[in-house]
């Protein structure tokens, strides 16, 4: 497996809480892609990175932002977490662009109460 | 927006028989890509189709890329217990990869 952990890989919170999710990749990959698992949906992109400081909005960003200040972190925030973002969350990474082959991180499953 | 759509979403078969699931994109597609995803694991890639008709093989699996690059399939033959999981494709007309919703395989032994 390439070397991605996600911290934390389980989270309980309340609605109207702030909470950030960590990705951290070992590979030096230059792309990073922040996506949500939800029963009967499959795998839906939530924003992107090209790039230290260079993010991209995917199908579902309202309610998320991201940051990426170095190559092998990637912050989602969900700045006030509503029940509808209760799901499992997954972190990948490619290297040769946003087409390219993406290794997945384990997942953090987040409840929002 | 672009759209890829697998079927069936759900597959149930005894251990031995075979298994199809079927990925078709609205657009055309640059390469495909399909990933197995195990009960309560992370997605991980199996192969990447890029030629127009191409079919490449991993042991029992068999995987298709149609003429228009439309379209592809994965062919599993005689299941066993461990092919269970999710199935998914993926499509990149010019944008970050598209994923499908995914074919579940239960496999009962």
């Amino acid at each position: 497996d390439a070397g991605i952990t996600q911290s934390p890989r389980h989270k309980v919170t309340e609605t109207g809480t702030p909470v950030t999710l960590r990705c951290h990749q070992t590979e030096n990959h230059r792309y990073m892609y922040w996506y949500r698992q939800d029963p009967g949906h499959g795998l839906r992109l939530i924003h992107y990175s090209y790039g230290v400081k260079d993010t991209d909005k995917g199908e579902v960003s309202d309610g998320y932002s991201v940051s990426r200040s170095k190559t092998e972190d990637f912050l989602l925030t969900l700045e006030s977490a509503t029940s509808s973002q209760t799901s499992v969350y997954f972190c990948a990474i490619s290297e040769g662009g946003v087409t390219d082959t993406q290794y997945f991180g384990p997942g953090t499953r987040l409840t929002v109460l | 927006g672009q759209q890829v759509m697998q079927i069936p979403q759900y597959q149930h078969v005894q251990e031995g028989e075979d298994f199809t699931t079927y990925c078709n994109s609205s657009t055309t597609l640059s390469n495909i890509q399909w990933y197995k995803q195990r009960p309560g694991g992370h997605p991980v890639f199996l192969i990447q189709l890029v030629k127009s008709g191409e079919v490449k093989k991993q042991k029992r699996l068999t995987f298709q890329f149609g003429e228009a690059k439309k379209n592809s399939s994965l062919h599993i033959t005689a299941t066993q217990t461990t092919d269970v999981g999710t199935y998914f494709c993926a499509g990149p007309p010019d944008t970050p990869l598209v994923f499908g919703k995914g074919t579940r395989l239960s496999v009962i032994a």
